[in-house]
């Protein structure tokens, strides 16, 4: 048990439409971390949240991806007009003692 | 910002015998390096990690030492079963720059136990 559930655990898309997934923490948590995972790939940091305040971006996180945390604890991840590039493995992530992180089963994305 | 190397990206050992999965970081302000065991379709499990002010630490068959000077860490598995075959992954946090919280991940290592 990770202490992290999400929803859903794989999605099949047609490039051009929209996906939303979800990050349940089991327990509350100030921070939560998205990264993303290519194949043959270590992950990637994409935003993190302390509370429901989006402290950081990076690069990767272009404007047709945006991330939620409404009331400090559940995330949604959104990508609107999907590619072929998007397809990976999106990785939810929550603090144990910092600076510890313990990720969640992932989204795997396929985008055809 | 950061730069995590990782070597090497597949490592096949006997059953019993020891594996080495080397690092290298960039950013001399990094402080905490963890390592992550990742079997086929989960996420990545944490499974030891090790802070600047520490050279070496060993939980049972893994231990990972850091050489801080040289920017290098490794981790060390002894005794190897099948059931550690699984990709290994290191990272390192708390750097300079794009924020002290983001892990950023080496590129992974395929380790393969022969029974």
């Amino acid at each position: 048990d990770t202490g992290v559930s999400q929803n859903p655990r794989h999605k099949i898309t047609k490039r051009g439409q929209n996906v939303t997934f979800r990050c349940d923490p089991i327990s509350e948590h100030n921070r939560l971390y998205w990264y993303r995972q290519t194949l043959g790939q270590g992950p990637e940091f994409l935003t993190y949240f302390q509370n429901e305040a989006q402290l950081e971006k990076s690069r990767l996180l272009s404007d047709r991806f945006s991330a939620e945390r409404p009331k400090g604890s559940f995330s949604t991840l959104e990508i609107q007009r999907t590619e072929q590039g998007d397809s990976a493995m999106y990785l939810c992530a929550v603090p144990g003692r910092s600076p510890e992180q313990y990720f969640g089963p992932g989204t795997r994305l396929t985008v055809t | 910002g950061e730069n995590v190397e990782q070597h090497p990206s597949t490592l096949s050992v006997q059953e019993g015998d020891s594996a080495v999965i080397k690092c290298t970081y960039s950013d001399s302000a990094s402080n905490y390096f963890p390592w992550y065991k990742q079997e086929l379709g989960k996420g990545p499990q944490l499974i030891i990690d090790i802070r600047s002010n520490v050279g070496e630490k060993k939980d049972q068959r893994i231990a990972v030492t850091l050489n801080k000077t040289a920017k290098h860490f490794s981790l060390h598995i002894t005794e190897t079963q099948p059931e550690d075959s699984a990709v290994y992954f290191c990272a390192a946090s708390g750097g300079s720059g794009a924020g002290s919280y983001q892990l950023t991940f080496g590129k992974g290592t395929k380790l393969s136990v022969i029974p």
